[in-house]
């Protein structure tokens, strides 16, 4: 069965960095674009970044343009962010997302469970 | 950037009633809508995509309805597990955008 597990979450600093990885399995992972998507505290959902199947295009939310990086390694079925200098309001549950359909940009049918990133002095 | 406003923002309801959860895009979409179900501490779960498709295994009490800037999400006889909070996405332009959210609340 479809499986996406995310970690790296945790409490940081302003202004430090954090990586986040999604591991998946179930899926052939080379065909799919993923997703970040973010949900601060008792918010609603924040779309955070996109990356192609072959990891040629990738787009960003503004909010985190120049600060984050959204990067794949198909040869270990592994999706990743890199968050660089971190602010108070990047404080959320990050998940990863599968895209529904191969190869083209579709909505999001499965997700992880999401890992807290805390953003605190 | 595309902005979704759902409403109502909350509604409460009984078991068996039917409620409908509108969205409105701030311009033309086409079918690229998905209306998504969240409960308390879990990831959502994909209900409808491509605006009136219903996902495998989502029971047919669910129903979507809309093309270009105004969509619907209709439960017809809400269930005990359908309380939780609904939003809509539109995935026809980057960056992908949400609405609010509508939570479905017990009456």
């Amino acid at each position: 069965q479809v499986q996406l597990v995310e970690s790296g979450g945790g409490v940081v600093q302003p202004g430090r960095s954090l990586r986040l990885s999604c591991a998946v399995s179930g899926f052939t992972f080379s065909n799919y674009g993923m997703h970040w998507v973010r949900q601060a505290p008792g918010k609603g959902l924040d779309w955070v970044a996109v990356i192609s199947y072959d990891g040629r295009y990738k787009n960003y939310a503004d909010s985190v343009k120049g600060r984050f990086t959204i990067s794949r390694d198909n040869s270990k079925n592994t999706l990743y962010l890199q968050m660089n200098s971190l602010r108070a309001e990047d404080t959320a549950v990050y998940y990863c997302a599968k895209e529904r359909t191969s190869y083209t940009s579709a909505e999001l049918d499965y997700w992880g469970q999401g890992t807290l990133v805390t953003v605190s002095p | 950037d595309i902005q979704m406003t759902q409403s109502p923002s909350s509604v409460s309801a009984s078991i068996g009633d039917r409620v409908t959860i509108t969205c409105r895009a701030s311009q033309g979409i086409s079918s690229r809508l998905a209306w998504y179900q969240q409960k308390p501490g879990k990831a959502p779960k994909l209900l409808i995509c491509a605006a009136s498709s219903l996902q495998r295994g989502v029971p047919s009490r669910f129903s979507g309805s809309g093309s270009g800037t105004d969509f619907t999400l209709t439960i017809s006889r809400l269930q005990p597990e359908d309380f939780a909070t609904y939003y809509c996405q539109q995935a026809n332009n980057f960056p992908w955008t949400f609405g609010q959210g509508t939570k479905v609340e017990i009456k």
